[in-house]
């Protein structure tokens, strides 16, 4: 059972543009939910995230959109740079259990061209 | 460079042998996380030490893996009679709580 479904699955763009990646999780007792950033070759970064007393959160050019009810979340890129090309998980964490593993998407691989 | 260590970076095996990946994490960090990656997938929980104890496993860990943090320091994943399938990045990530900080992984590959 995938608990975090993640789409799309790759996504093209133009410079300038806005990049939208989208998510939805099923497990009512997730209460934040991270978004990493992977480049080749490399582990996952954190970018951004947010917990569910908010329904938006914004950093630079990184946005988070939640909705509760609906149980989706959303990163939203603005004026999206070819440095911005990489994956991106989505995940979701239940902080009030004992170990904060974290569940993943499974990505969306983001291509900007220049 | 203060991060997740991990080592090492690359290894490639012939089926049936065993393997050992091993992890440093932050130091302040008593929490460690094993995560299996493979090719267009995200990270998949394999396993989760607070300080020395080993507190949740996957059904992913076969018999064939064992983990271990003696004196909850760093850790070693072993492999043991590696399989094709085992071929995957193994990801190390650490917290004190909440944020999770990852390694840059350790590739294996199994022939």
């Amino acid at each position: 059972q995938q608990q975090v479904k993640q789409s799309p699955q790759s996504l093209i763009v133009q410079k300038g543009g806005i990049s939208i990646i989208n998510c939805a999780y099923e497990n009512t007792a997730f209460d934040y939910f991270p978004w990493y950033q992977q480049f080749p070759g490399k582990g996952p970064a954190l970018l951004i995230a947010i917990r569910p007393d908010v329904s938006e959160k914004k950093e630079g050019r990184f946005t988070i959109s939640f909705n509760k009810s609906a149980k989706q979340f959303s990163l939203h890129i603005m004026d999206s740079q070819p440095g911005d090309s990489a994956t991106y998980f989505c995940a979701a964490q239940n902080s009030g259990g004992s170990n904060y593993k974290l569940t993943f998407g499974k990505g969306t691989l983001l291509t900007v061209n220049p | 460079d203060t991060g997740v260590s991990q080592n090492p970076r690359h290894k490639i095996t012939k089926r049936g042998q065993n393997v050992t990946f091993r992890c440093d994490p932050i130091s302040e960090h008593n929490r460690l996380y094993w995560y299996r990656q493979t090719l267009g997938q995200g990270p998949e929980f394999l396993t989760y030490f607070q300080n020395e104890a080993q507190l949740e496993k996957s059904r992913l860990l076969s018999d064939r893996f064992s983990a271990e943090r003696p004196k909850g320091s760093f850790s070693t994943l072993e492999i043991q009679r590696t399989e094709q399938g085992d071929s995957a990045m193994y990801l190390c990530a650490s917290s004190s709580a909440g944020e999770l900080f990852f390694g840059e992984g350790s590739r294996l590959t199994v022939l």
